[in-house]
């Protein structure tokens, strides 16, 4: 099984503020690596999905970036909303099993 | 509306009891998905079913059936041989490109 690790668990910053944590993951068992967002009460959505090695992707003032060869992913949030707070969850896909491995998530909570 | 549909929100069980949690999706998705999430852990894979009638443990299978007899529905079966079955139990469903769709959840308490 793979172990995934996110950190750090939760963050609490203010309105404005740029943050980013981590997503760790044994970088020779995986062919692509995902992040999702999970507000309180509603359904895990899909943010990113990444590949290639050096893969950055952007969705509005949030984007990740992928290092295959050391085995971790950053996500920043650049002038964080109140907006942004959610639990942010990072799965590696196996390349042995296809199948999705979650990290426990950072919770995110931005304060206006 | 297209997307995935559990059922119910919450569910109380008795010890000793087994209990259907229900999941549809109009997605027309081939994958789904049952997973477990305990406080302080990640998402853990319970079963999944790549097409009709056919399924696979994931890694905490024991104590849960599934069945998978329409491309719609996968409902979950957890049984009384689940030793700690209170958890918060969501389902999904994946694109060919394996993109996760998520329903709400259901969070199943044990009385």
């Amino acid at each position: 099984i793979l172990n995934v690790e996110q950190s750090p668990q939760s963050l609490h910053v203010q309105e404005g503020d740029s943050t980013n944590f981590t997503c760790s993951f044994p970088s020779s068992n995986f062919y692509a690596l995902h992040w999702y967002r999970w507000e309180t009460a509603k359904s895990p959505e899909a943010l990113f999905v990444m590949t290639l090695n050096g893969d950055e992707k952007k969705k509005g003032q949030i984007s990740a970036t992928l290092n295959t060869k050391e085995g971790y992913s950053y996500l920043y949030i650049k002038g964080s909303q109140p907006e942004d707070s959610a639990t942010y969850l990072c799965a590696p896909v196996s390349s042995n099993t296809g199948k999705l491995i979650f990290g426990q998530g950072t919770t995110l909570q931005v304060k206006p | 509306d297209g997307g995935i549909t559990q059922s119910p929100k919450y569910l109380f069980r008795k010890e000793g009891q087994n209990v259907t949690l229900s999941c549809e999706q109009n997605l027309n998705h081939d994958a789904m998905y049952w997973y477990r999430q305990d406080p302080g852990q990640g998402l853990r894979l319970i079963y999944y079913s790549q097409i009709v009638n056919d399924f696979q443990k994931g890694d905490i299978a024991e104590g849960y059936s599934v069945s998978r007899e329409k491309k719609e529905s996968f409902p979950l079966t957890v049984t009384s041989a689940q030793k700690n079955p209170t958890a918060f139990y969501l389902c999904a469903s994946s694109t060919q490109q394996g993109v996760a769709f998520f329903g709400q959840g259901t969070r199943l308490t044990v009385v």
